[in-house]
């Protein structure tokens, strides 16, 4: 099956600090969507994007699908921002199953 | 406009118990998938079912797992004879539709997930 890596694992931040979050995929997908999970354990969609860039605030996310890799920028990081994101992808067969990456463990401190 | 829903949010089971877990998707969704996270871990997939119909079920353990989606009602995850190797946080998710193609209606949304502990 498809392998999805995450770096780094971990992070630590100052507050205000910006940084960038990696996930390579090992085949062509159909499907990326990065996740954070936040403390209490809820999953909060961030962001759909198999291909091209998008923004959110202040997240924002690129695939270049070719490469098989995407970014996620956070700027201005916030402690509210701490938690883990998760890439996920789901690949060019007949459905939607996706698979996670192990996440990057992010920690903002004041 | 409710999102996933699953309940129990937390739920307690002695070893050898029967665990049921209920998802009920988006409004207008008909794709359900149930994922484990195990403790530090990522989400591994389970199941994916639409209606009445499971889709693919590569990763259930082959005993005391099951899965179904009637056609009225929730989906429900089934775990008989709970070990302690069972304790996770389950994670259900819909999408509008699944399979092939590519574009937000394969977008899956998760629901606030179920935190097993087998004692």
């Amino acid at each position: 099956g498809i392998q999805v890596e995450q770096s780094p694992p971990d992070l630590i931040l100052q507050e205000g600090a910006n940084s960038t979050l990696r996930c390579n995929f090992s085949d062509s997908v159909n499907n990326l969507q990065w996740f954070h999970q936040n403390p209490w354990g809820q999953l909060i969609n961030l962001f759909y994007i198999p291909s091209g860039t998008k923004q959110n605030g202040r997240l924002s996310a690129t695939t270049v699908a070719t490469e098989r890799y995407s970014l996620l920028y956070i700027s201005s990081s916030q402690t509210t921002d701490s938690g883990v994101y998760f890439c996920a992808v789901g690949d060019s067969g007949g459905y939607q199953k996706v698979t996670f990456g192990t996440g990057t463990k992010l920690q903002v401190i004041p | 406009n409710a999102g996933v829903m699953q309940n129990p949010r937390h739920l307690v089971r002695r070893r050898g118990q029967e665990a049921r877990l209920r998802c009920s998707p988006m409004k207008g969704h008909s794709h359900v998938y149930w994922y484990r996270q195990l403790p530090e871990e990522g989400l591994k997939f389970m199941v994916y079912l639409q209606k009445e119909n499971i889709i693919d079920e590569s990763g259930m353990p082959k005993e005391r797992f099951s899965a179904e989606f009637p056609k009225e009602g929730p989906s429900i995850l089934r775990i008989q004879q709970v070990v302690r190797g069972d304790s996770a946080a389950y994670f259900c998710a819909s999408s509008p539709r699944g399979g092939g193609g590519g574009s937000s209606p394969y977008e899956q949304y998760f629901g606030p997930g179920t935190r097993l502990t087998v004692t």
